[in-house]
């Protein structure tokens, strides 16, 4: 398997702008989930799936921002408008999910947002 | 908020010693798990610990959990130039049941001197 896919790895835009990251989970995992890394906050976690279903989405910083899941092997996070404080690297991350007890996240390698 | 503090924030150690990072988290938790970071990748999974566990090896790697005092250690022993990473714990909290989300600490950054 190829692992957690996410594009593009490093994106660069203009404040005002709308930003759409991707993300394709492993095959077969059920859940999904979007975080946020930066230096003065760590890793954040902003929403995550199950079954395709939102389930927890307190950590989406406000309503700029929007994430959607239309399959089991695909996810989006938007932000609209971004602005320069969302730079930051957002990491994909998938598991198995509820049906497996303690079960580990796999994460895509990232895509770095510079919002300029 | 994040559920988990790291300490030592950052680790220099030379090759072949061995690497102790410490956790402690605030709520209860359903299990535990540490991760690892490479510079500019994203996170791998190390090992995973449950609530009712205490201590659980991995090759080179124990872990410990004190889910009295909250708190867990991650042990890398006859360290590697490799193993310079950033470490994570990371926990799963028990809302009265499996939750399947993860709340990560503030990392350790290891680097290990060849």
């Amino acid at each position: 398997d190829a692992g957690v896919i996410q594009s593009p790895r490093h994106e660069v835009t203009e404040m005002g702008q709308e930003v759409t990251l991707r993300c394709k989970p492993i095959s077969g995992h059920n859940s999904l989930f979007w975080y946020r890394q930066t230096m003065m906050r760590g890793l954040e976690l902003l929403i995550y799936f199950n079954n395709n279903v939102p389930i927890d989405d307190s950590g989406m910083p406000e309503d700029r921002f929007s994430a959607k899941m239309p399959n089991a092997s695909f996810s989006t996070l938007k932000i609209q408008p971004s602005e320069p404080r969302d730079s930051a690297v957002y990491f994909c991350a998938s598991s198995l999910g509820w049906e497996r007890a303690y079960n580990e996240q796999f994460f895509g390698p990232g895509t770095r947002l510079t919002v300029l | 908020s994040q559920q988990g503090e790291e300490d030592p924030q950052a680790l220099s150690i030379q090759e072949g010693e061995n690497a102790t990072m410490n956790c402690s988290y605030k709520t209860s938790i359903n299990n535990l798990q540490w991760y690892r970071q490479n510079s500019g990748r994203g996170l791998v999974h190390l090992i995973l610990i449950r609530s009712n566990e205490r201590e659980k090896h991995s090759g080179r790697l124990r872990v410990t959990l004190d889910t009295s005092k909250k708190s867990s250690s991650l042990l890398i022993t006859a360290s590697r130039a490799a193993d310079t990473a950033s470490y994570f714990c990371a926990t799963e909290p028990n809302y009265g049941g499996a939750t399947n989300k993860l709340i990560f600490g503030t990392g350790t950054l290891l680097a290990v001197q060849p």
